[in-house]
């Protein structure tokens, strides 16, 4: 069984760059799965964020392609977010989730929020 | 603005059967299979549906899935207290992005 858990900054500045980490245990992060990120603002729906195949290329929201990459990092099985440019919109808990198909999100870790504000 | 397109709220009794619609476009929906989510207060999102109308293993078969055209829906039937959770279905575009619904707010009264 896959587990996920979300690690780093809670509050970030406006303007600054947003970085989480993904811990991957129970998996392989070279196996067939799309290593993705998922947000959802407070009271509102999900969206997803991007994904990357180990090895491959990755995919990104168009709404967010300009501030966001994803990498994946086999030796210490994580994989990670960087989103730059944050603003108070960025507010919001975000998921690391693999995915096994497009859009098919088996696995997800709990959710960290993060904050922008000065 | 959400790619596809969900009732904000539903609700039902328990024992009842409950229809939730996801509503999307060719590059989406049309064209790939759609995924339905469950997630409780509090709690990450949970694979309830996967390829239109297959549920993990786990999942009752209280839960169901279908796909029509553009539009989608899932089931519940014998509808329970601990189904009362936000709903949301997915799916691949062809734009090379995966897009959700806003999510549907099941109560069961």
């Amino acid at each position: 069984q896959v587990q996920m858990q979300e690690s780093g900054p809670r509050l970030v500045k406006p303007s600054g760059t947003l970085s989480l980490s993904c811990t991957v245990s129970g998996g392989s992060l070279s196996s067939t799965q799309w290593w993705s990120w998922v947000r959802q603002a407070p009271g509102k729906g999900l969206e997803w964020i991007g994904e990357m195949y180990s090895g491959g290329d990755p995919s990104y929201n168009p709404s967010l392609t300009s501030r966001v990459t994803i990498s994946v990092d086999n030796s210490k099985s994580q994989f990670s977010l960087e989103l730059t440019s944050v603003t108070a919109a960025d507010t919001a808990v975000y998921y690391c989730a693999s995915a096994s198909g497009y859009a098919r999100f088996d696995y997800w870790g709990q959710g960290i929020l993060v904050t922008v504000s000065s | 603005q959400s790619v596809l397109t969900q009732p904000p709220s539903a609700s039902g009794t328990p024992g009842q059967r409950v229809i939730i619609s996801c509503s999307g476009s060719r590059s989406n929906v049309g064209s790939n299979y759609v995924y339905w989510y469950q997630q409780l207060p509090g709690t990450a999102p949970k694979l309830l549906i996967y390829r239109n109308n297959q549920r993990p293993s786990g999942v009752p078969d209280r839960f169901s899935g279908s796909k029509s055209g553009t539009s989608a829906s899932l089931a519940i039937s014998g509808l329970r207290s601990e189904d009362e959770a936000d709903y949301y279905c997915a799916a691949w575009d062809d734009s090379r992005s995966a897009v959700f619904g806003g999510g549907t707010q099941l109560t069961v009264l």
